[in-house]
């Protein structure tokens, strides 16, 4: 399995407050990534990187910012979390773009916004 | 603009049953298509991919996936069915850019012993 851990696993918060979800991986690989995933909507891309500082908005980027300072490591803040972000979010990576490599998944963090 | 479809929201198989669940693609070019399966609890793990060349590939688990250009299809296939592959299933294709793919909502199944 690829080297991907997300933290935390779970975490329930309060509307209104900021939330840091990580994204830590071992396979050095270039690209990472951010999906949200909802019932019935199945996963949609939040944000996703291309390199250190390296980043770009995906197709439900509002609301969420990401900072990519390391090649390891991926951070999803919620600025002000609210109860629309109660989701289940995956981090993925690849080694390249165009689908030379597939995406690799984390395990998941769940989040709650009450 | 890319997208991808799957028809089905649930699906029940007999255990032991053959299996095919349905991915339609809107795309411009030849598209990179793939199968994912998720697990309850768990994240995606591949299970075939589909680039070029031959239309019929096999993949982990003994799931295979045709490609069909002419109807826009990439349908997944699996002759006989284990308890074990109960859960859902996701079908995605390569965005234009190629920086991310794009995820049908998924099909779930359940297998019935």
């Amino acid at each position: 399995d690829a080297g991907i851990t997300q933290s935390p696993r779970h975490k329930v918060t309060e509307t209104g407050t900021p939330v840091t979800l990580r994204c830590h991986q071992t396979e050095n690989h270039r690209y990472m990534y951010w999906y949200r995933q909802d019932p019935g909507h199945g996963l949609r891309l939040i944000h996703y990187s291309y390199g250190v500082k390296d980043t770009d908005k995906g197709e439900v980027s509002d609301g969420y910012s990401v900072s990519r300072s390391k090649t390891e490591d991926f951070l999803l803040t919620l600025e002000s979390a609210t109860s629309s972000q109660t989701s289940v979010y995956f981090c993925a990576i690849s080694e390249s773009s165009g689908f030379g490599s597939p995406l690799h998944f984390g395990n998941g963090t769940r989040l709650t916004v009450t | 603009a890319q997208s991808v479809t799957q028809p089905d929201i649930h699906i029940t198989v007999s255990e032991g049953a053959s299996l095919e669940l349905r991915c339609n693609y809107s795309y411009g070019a030849t598209p990179y298509l793939f199968w994912y399966v998720q697990s309850p609890g768990q994240g995606l793990q591949l299970l075939l991919k589909y680039f070029s060349g031959d239309t019929l590939v096999q993949g982990i688990k003994g799931f295979e996936a045709e490609f069909k250009r002419s109807q826009s299809s990439f349908n997944l296939r699996k002759p006989s069915v284990h308890w074990s592959d109960a859960a859902e299933y996701f079908c995605a294709v390569g965005n234009q850019a190629g920086t991310a793919l794009i995820f049908g909502k998924g099909t779930t199944l359940s297998v019935s012993s």
